[in-house]
């Protein structure tokens, strides 16, 4: 299996204009995640997915955010307008729901956004 | 809430032993994760425990969980240069179904020769 698929893995952006990254997950797993790391905040937890559903959007900074799933091997997280603040590492992760217990979360490698 | 908490950097010499230590808070975790991050790559996990085990081993990795405690570590036996990376405990929120994983902020290892 080729893994957790991210794109772009680089964006460089100016404010005020919207961001979209992209996501396949592992073919097969049910649960997806999406996270962002900064190095004052560490590793945050944005919003996860359960077979398409959202399920937790607690983590989700702002309205400018947003995130979709539109079938089990395709998400989204928008951000619009975006800011400086939001520069960061993005990153999702699949997992496989077995008997109501996630197990194991793979990651992909990340896109790096830096807005101006 | 829950937390996790790592210390934030630990120096060793090759071929010592490195220990990395964790602690949570949330005493429903079902799963402790290990997780890998090189510079510039995502997450690869290393092992996970299960919440009723006190120790898995897996070559050179050896996991220990002290639940009445909460204290969780990461002994890796034989440390190389390789191994300098970033290294994150993890916790389940619970056993429900539709659980997600917190993250500690991460112990950066640092290897020399």
């Amino acid at each position: 299996d080729a893994g957790v698929i991210q794109s772009p893995r680089h964006e460089v952006t100016e404010m005020g204009q919207e961001v979209t990254l992209r996501c396949k997950p592992i073919s097969g797993h049910n649960s997806l995640f999406w996270y962002r790391q900064t190095m004052m905040r560490g590793l945050e937890l944005l919003i996860y997915f359960n077979n398409n559903v959202p399920i937790d959007d607690s983590g989700m900074p702002e309205d400018r955010f947003s995130a979709k799933m539109p079938n089990a091997s395709f998400s989204t997280l928008k951000i619009q307008p975006s800011e400086p603040r939001d520069s960061a590492v993005y990153f999702c992760a699949s997992s496989q729901r077995l008997a109501g217990v996630i197990k194991t979360q793979y990651f992909g490698p990340g896109t790096r956004l830096l807005v101006l | 809430g829950e937390d996790v908490e790592q210390s934030l950097f630990l120096s060793v010499r090759e071929g010592d032993s490195s220990v990395i230590n964790c602690t949570y808070t949330d005493s429903s975790s079902t799963y402790l994760y290990w997780y890998k991050q090189e510079p510039g790559a995502g997450l690869q996990l290393l092992t996970y425990i299960f919440s009723n085990m006190d120790m898995k081993q897996d070559q050179r990795l050896t996991v220990l969980l002290n639940k009445k405690d909460k204290h969780l570590s990461l002994r890796i036996a034989d440390t190389q240069t390789g191994d300098s990376a970033i290294y994150f405990c993890a916790e389940s929120t619970g056993n429900q179904a539709g659980t997600a994983l917190i993250f500690g902020k991460g112990t950066t290892l640092s290897v020399s020769s």
